[in-house]
C-alpha cells in the first residue's frame, strides 16, 4: 500500500447509526487531517492531528469524534448523525503543517 | 473572515490554448499558496505551490502570485482534454490552517 488509503470508500447509515471511517498513511508524515466536502463548497477542515495531538477542531459538532492513535491512522467515528452530514470525507496527510497536503480517495457518506 | 474567491465556471477552453484560472484572497498576511486539481469522483491533488511573487513554472503550469492585490493565478499552456477538472486555489492561514476556495471547473474542447 502506498499514500493515504481511506475505508470505506462508501457508506450509507441511518441517523441512530453508529460508525467509522479509517484511513491510513504510508508517507511517513507526521500530521494527518479530516476534511468535508460538500458539493459546490470549500474544503472544510473538521480536524487537525500533528504527532497524535488534536491542534484544531473547527467548531465540528460532537457527533463527529476523531481518533489517532498513531501518526499513521486515524479514524473518524460517526453517530446519531444528520442528512445535512452526506458528503465526502476526506482524509490528508502532510509533513509538518506546510500545506501540501496528500489525500486519501474519500468516503462518501449518505445519511438517511 | 478570511475568505478565498474562485469563479465557479465552466471555463471552457479550445485545446492548445492557454488556460487560465484566477483566485482572489482576503488574508494579507498570507505567505503560502497552492493550487490543487481534483478530477471527477476523485480526491484533490497538489500540482504548484508558490511562496514569493512573481511566476513559478512546472512544465506546462505556471503560478503567478501578486501579494499586493491578493490574487494567485494558474496558467496552463498547451491545454489538453485531461486538463478537464476541477481547480482548486487553497492559501495558508495559519500553520495547519488552509482556507479554501470552492473551485474552478475547467473544460477543455478538443
Amino acid at each position: 500500500e502506498t499514500g493515504v488509503t481511506q475505508t470505506p470508500r462508501h457508506l450509507v447509515m441511518g441517523m441512530t447509526n453508529k460508525k467509522s471511517l479509517k484511513c491510513e498513511q504510508h508517507l511517513g508524515h507526521n500530521a494527518m487531517y479530516w476534511y468535508k466536502q460538500s458539493a459546490k463548497k470549500p474544503l472544510e477542515l473538521m480536524f487537525v492531528y500533528n504527532f497524535k495531538e488534536q491542534t484544531e477542531n473547527n467548531s465540528v459538532p460532537s457527533r463527529f469524534s476523531p481518533e489517532c492513535p498513531n501518526s499513521s491512522h486515524l479514524f473518524l467515528h460517526l453517530h446519531t448523525l444528520q442528512p445535512e452530514d452526506s458528503a465526502l470525507y476526506l482524509c490528508a496527510s502532510s509533513q509538518e503543517g506546510d500545506g501540501e497536503l496528500f489525500f486519501g480517495e474519500g468516503s462518501r457518506l449518505t445519511v438517511l | 473572515q478570511k475568505e478565498v474567491e474562485q469563479n465557479s465556471g465552466p471555463l471552457s477552453v479550445p485545446e492548445g490554448a492557454i488556460a487560465s484560472l484566477n483566485c482572489t484572497y482576503s488574508d494579507r498576511v498570507s505567505q503560502s499558496f497552492f493550487w490543487y486539481r481534483q478530477y471527477s469522483g476523485k480526491s484533490p491533488e497538489l500540482i504548484m505551490s508558490i511562496y514569493s511573487n512573481g511566476d513559478k513554472e512546472d512544465g506546462r503550469f505556471t503560478a503567478q502570485l501578486n501579494k499586493a492585490s491578493q490574487y494567485v493565478s494558474l496558467l496552463i499552456r498547451d491545454s489538453q482534454p485531461s486538463d478537464s477538472a476541477t481547480y482548486l486555489c487553497a492559501v495558508e492561514y495559519s500553520n495547519y490552517q488552509l482556507i479554501w476556495g470552492a473551485g474552478t471547473k475547467l473544460i477543455i474542447k478538443p
